[in-house]
């Protein structure tokens, strides 16, 4: 099982609130990323991370920031949540292992609703 | 911009009987990932094909990609009630992987 976690589980929280969604790695990978789901539906990049201080924006980044300033840690800030940002929200890490291989190990997600 | 269609969306086959999803990519991808996730869960790696052509095998699932890497199938044979969840794939493209829409096969016994 990967070592991969990420906090709260479950948030419920009102329009207009700034929220921070942890994500922490313990396999000491590079790579992390975050992704957004909704039920049933496919994974949409967000962020993503090639090590620290490294950050990149994916094609559903525009209203929240990460930062890497340590190996392990890869928080999700959305700085004014708003309904539309009612979703689950995962994380996930890999190590390049030569020859393009890049497993991605995905935390448990976290479920945010936003009133 | 860059797609990964996946079709079919739904599947639904009796105990024993073969499945296939098939991914297109809008682009030449420099891999393919598969990962299978539960009903309530998150996605768990299956495998990743790199090579043109490339075919693989693991016990009743044959994963293969295309000659141009713009496409890939995940066939399983004789499911089991144990094969139910969905099932996505995840094109490589300029670093950024590109998920497919997955397709939720349903197994019944």
């Amino acid at each position: 099982e990967a070592d991969i976690y990420q906090t709260p589980r479950y948030l419920v929280i009102g329009t207009g609130k700034k929220i921070t969604l942890e994500c922490s790695q313990t396999m000491g990978h590079d790579k992390m990323y975050w992704y957004q789901q909704d039920p049933g539906m496919e994974l949409h990049l967000i962020h993503y991370s090639y090590g620290v201080n490294s950050t990149e924006k994916g094609d559903l980044s525009s209203e929240s920031t990460v930062s890497r300033i340590r190996t392990e840690h890869f928080p999700l800030t959305l700085e004014s949540a708003r309904p539309s940002h009612t979703s689950q929200y995962l994380c996930a890490s890999s190590e390049y292992l030569g020859q393009g291989t890049d497993e991605q190990f995905f935390g448990p997600g976290t479920r945010l609703t936003v009133l | 911009g860059q797609q990964v269609m996946q079709i079919p969306q739904y599947q639904h086959v009796q105990e024993g009987e073969d499945f296939t999803t098939y991914c297109n990519s809008s682009t030449t991808l420099s891999n393919i990932q598969w990962y299978k996730q539960r009903p309530g869960g998150h996605p768990v790696f299956l495998i990743q094909l790199v090579k043109s052509g490339e075919v693989k095998k693991q016990k009743r699932l044959t994963f293969q990609f295309g000659e141009a890497k713009k496409n890939s199938s995940l066939h399983i044979t004789a499911t089991q009630t144990t094969d139910v969840g969905t099932y996505f794939c995840a094109g490589l493209d300029f670093n950024k992987f590109y998920f497919g829409s997955g397709t939720k096969l349903n197994v019944k016994p």
